[in-house]
């Protein structure tokens, strides 16, 4: 069955440096997003992305966050300058179509996680 | 600003049982509703979607309703076992974001 794939799995940085966590989204998916669950609470939407464009961002998408699908096949998250409070599971998810499409297509795939600890 | 709540936050029951699992929202203008598996440590995994025309959606022992004029989804489970211990979400969707509820973590013993 087909999956989304994140790397790295675990990442320990120290507070102000730079991450960038890594997707590859199913195949013949068109929207991709980032959600993010800090441990013990809910899973929060971040951004989601379509066409080489952010379609929709959170107000937890700050500046300090970006997204870029640098070929054909990868999906990335940037995190510039990683504060204690970015520590949390991230999550990549993907989707062949969203609201309006038929029902099969909103469906979203999630990936495994990568798990952010900022020291 | 959409708000979920899940009720109950958590539940162990022998195997066998048949659960409810009920979900609220507070903006009914959605355009449909996941519930998801959350294993430990893991992704979430897609169970049911409802488009928000329809009532209820099925897959295998999950039975999924949806009242989007009150707010209210619900997740029956039909004979519960062990393999089904794990948090489930649920998540209605306006635009391209999904909002998470916190979830209800089932334990189920054999």
């Amino acid at each position: 069955e087909p999956e989304v794939t994140q790397t790295p799995s675990h990442q320990v940085t120290q507070m102000g440096q730079e991450v960038i966590l890594r997707c590859v989204p199913i195949s013949n998916h068109l929207y991709f997003y980032w959600y993010r669950q800090i441990l013990g609470q809910k899973v929060e939407f971040l951004v989601s992305f379509y066409n080489n464009e952010i379609s929709e961002k959170s107000e937890i998408f700050d500046d300090q966050f970006s997204v870029e699908r640098p070929d054909g096949s990868n999906f990335t998250l940037k995190i510039r300058s990683t504060k204690l409070e970015d520590s949390a599971m991230y999550f990549c998810a993907s989707s062949f179509g969203t609201w309006g499409v038929g029902s099969g297509a909103n469906v979203l795939t999630f990936g495994a996680g990568s798990r952010l600890t900022v020291l | 600003k959409q708000e979920v709540t899940q009720i109950p936050a958590a539940l162990s029951v022998p195997e066998g049982e048949n659960l409810v699992l009920n979900c609220s929202f507070t903006d009914s203008a959605i355009y449909n509703l996941q519930w998801f598996r959350q294993d430990p440590g893991k992704g979430l995994t897609s169970l049911l979607l409802i488009q928000s025309s329809q009532r209820e959606q099925t897959s295998g022992r999950l039975n999924a309703s949806l009242d989007k004029s009150s707010g209210r989804s619900t997740l029956y489970i039909a004979a519960s076992q062990p393999g089904d211990s794990a948090t489930y979400l649920c998540a209605p969707q306006a635009g391209t974001a999904l909002i998470f509820g916190k979830g209800t973590t089932l334990s189920v013993s054999s």
